[in-house]
């Protein structure tokens, strides 16, 4: 199994307040992905990173931010959580961006905003 | 703009028996690859089998096969000689780069398979 890792698995919060996710990985690998998962809609990608520093918005990057200030972690901000985030959130790592390269997913984060 | 479409929200399989999960995408495109994975209730997320785009044979790994056909724009995952714990859910999807070179990616929203002693 790859070795990627979420923090925290499961949290609860309330609206309006700063939320961070981290995602660690010990790979080595230059991509990283975060993407949360809702009933209907499958997984949608918020946002992903081409190397430290490098970022860019998926589908859903509203109301998210992210930040990787090292190779082997990857963080995503909700500055001001809504009740439209409770979602599942997971974080994958590819090795490369090659339509070819599978992802390697994390565990999951729960995340419930009440 | 890029989609995936899984039509069938649940499926149902005898075990030992062959069952087919559907899959059609959409994209302008021409270099793209489709992704299967399994999600069983434990909730992590499984790799089960690539194709490419320009791949002119069907995907193969094990009991797992897509079935390919790029001018119906489907990539249907075959799961043959099903198996209790195959019960999960499946999602198809797919992964393009713009001409800017950016990153897109689409996931379908699931098949959920419940096979049946």
């Amino acid at each position: 199994d790859a070795g990627i890792t979420q923090s925290p698995r499961h949290k609860v919060t309330e609206t309006g307040t700063p939320v961070t996710l981290r995602c660690h990985q010990t790979e080595n690998h230059r991509y990283m992905y975060w993407y949360r998962q809702d009933p209907g809609h499958g997984l949608r990608l918020i946002h992903y990173s081409y190397g430290v520093k490098d970022t860019d918005k998926g589908e859903v990057s509203d109301g998210y931010s992210v930040s990787r200030s090292k190779t082997e972690d990857f963080l995503l901000t909700l500055e001001s959580a809504t009740s439209s985030q409770t979602s599942v959130y997971f974080c994958a790592i590819s090795e490369d961006i090659r339509v070819t390269d599978e992802q390697f997913f994390g565990p999951g984060t729960r995340l419930t905003v009440l | 703009a890029q989609k995936i479409t899984q039509t069938q929200p649940g499926m149902f399989v005898q075990e030992k028996e062959a069952v087919t999960l559907d899959c059609t995408y959409d994209t302008s495109d021409q270099s793209y690859g489709l992704f299967w994975y399994k999600q069983p209730s434990s909730g992590e997320m499984i790799f089960l089998i690539y194709q490419g785009s320009y791949d002119e044979q069907n995907a193969t790994e094990g009991r797992y096969s897509l079935n390919f056909q790029k001018a119906r724009k489907s990539a249907n995952l075959v799961i043959s000689a099903s198996q209790l714990g195959d019960s999960a859910m499946y999602f198809c999807a797919m992964r393009a780069f713009t001409s800017g070179g950016y990153q897109k990616v689409t996931f379908g929203i699931g098949t959920k398979l419940q096979v049946i002693p």
